[in-house]
């Protein structure tokens, strides 16, 4: 079975300022996705954004983007500008791989944005 | 298409009793996820359909849990006898064949 770590429960950052958030995790796949997935309070589950396994090249979507270490199993998201909508929980996600797409999510780290 | 939707939005029950939940996909999403998310956890998998096909079910959903998702479009989730420790939140969530799982608002069970 996969484990997902995401080691900061919470964090914290000024607006306009830049947070990453960090996410190692464990498989025995090559072939997989990773996704970071963000929860508002009280409110559904939004994808952030997406990284394929087999690319060399980082994510990037608007202010986010990725830092993946495919040998280290790191997956770290980066936030640019943090905005006061960027406050919300923040999961780590990698699918099972072998076309099964099934999600293990970490604990997830709670990001709150100071104005 | 307005996204994925559950029914209901909460539901609270005594032990013992049965209890369905229902999650309507996006439209051409022909795969279908369950996943139950308790208090300061992240959602854990539970089942999952392509089509009307079940194609995989965790060690999570004991035999008081069924799912179906008959005509491979809307999916229901049965908790027979629930217990306390069923109390969570159920999400469902859809996908094409490869692509990112979209997420449906929750069901949030309380049993008492």
């Amino acid at each position: 079975a996969q484990t997902v770590t995401q080691s900061q429960p919470e964090m914290s950052v000024q607006e306009a300022e830049t947070v990453t958030l960090s996410c190692t995790y464990d498989t025995s796949e090559s072939d997989y996705y990773l996704f970071w997935y963000k929860q508002p309070p009280s409110r559904q589950m939004i994808l952030v954004i997406r990284q394929e396994a087999y690319k060399q090249q980082n994510a990037t979507e608007n202010r986010f983007s990725v830092n993946f270490q495919k040998a280290a199993k790191s997956f770290s998201l980066k936030i640019s500008d943090s905005q006061l909508g960027d406050a919300a929980m923040y999961f780590c996600a990698p699918d099972s791989g072998a076309g099964s797409y099934q999600l293990t999510f970490g604990k997830g780290t709670k990001l709150s944005v100071i104005p | 298409d307005t996204g994925v939707s559950q029914d209901p939005r909460h539901k609270i029950t005594k032990r013992g009793q049965n209890v369905t939940f229902r999650c309507d996909p996006i439209s051409e999403h022909n795969r279908l996820y369950w996943y139950r998310q308790t208090l300061g956890q992240g959602p854990e998998f539970l089942t999952y359909f392509q089509n009307e096909a079940q194609l995989e079910k965790s060690r999570l959903l004991s035999d008081r849990f069924s799912a179906e998702r008959p005509k491979g479009s809307f999916s229901t989730l049965e908790i027979q006898r629930t217990e306390q420790g069923d109390s969570a939140m159920y999400l469902c969530a859809s996908s094409t064949q490869g692509g990112e799982q979209f997420f449906g608002p929750g069901t949030r069970l309380t049993v008492l």
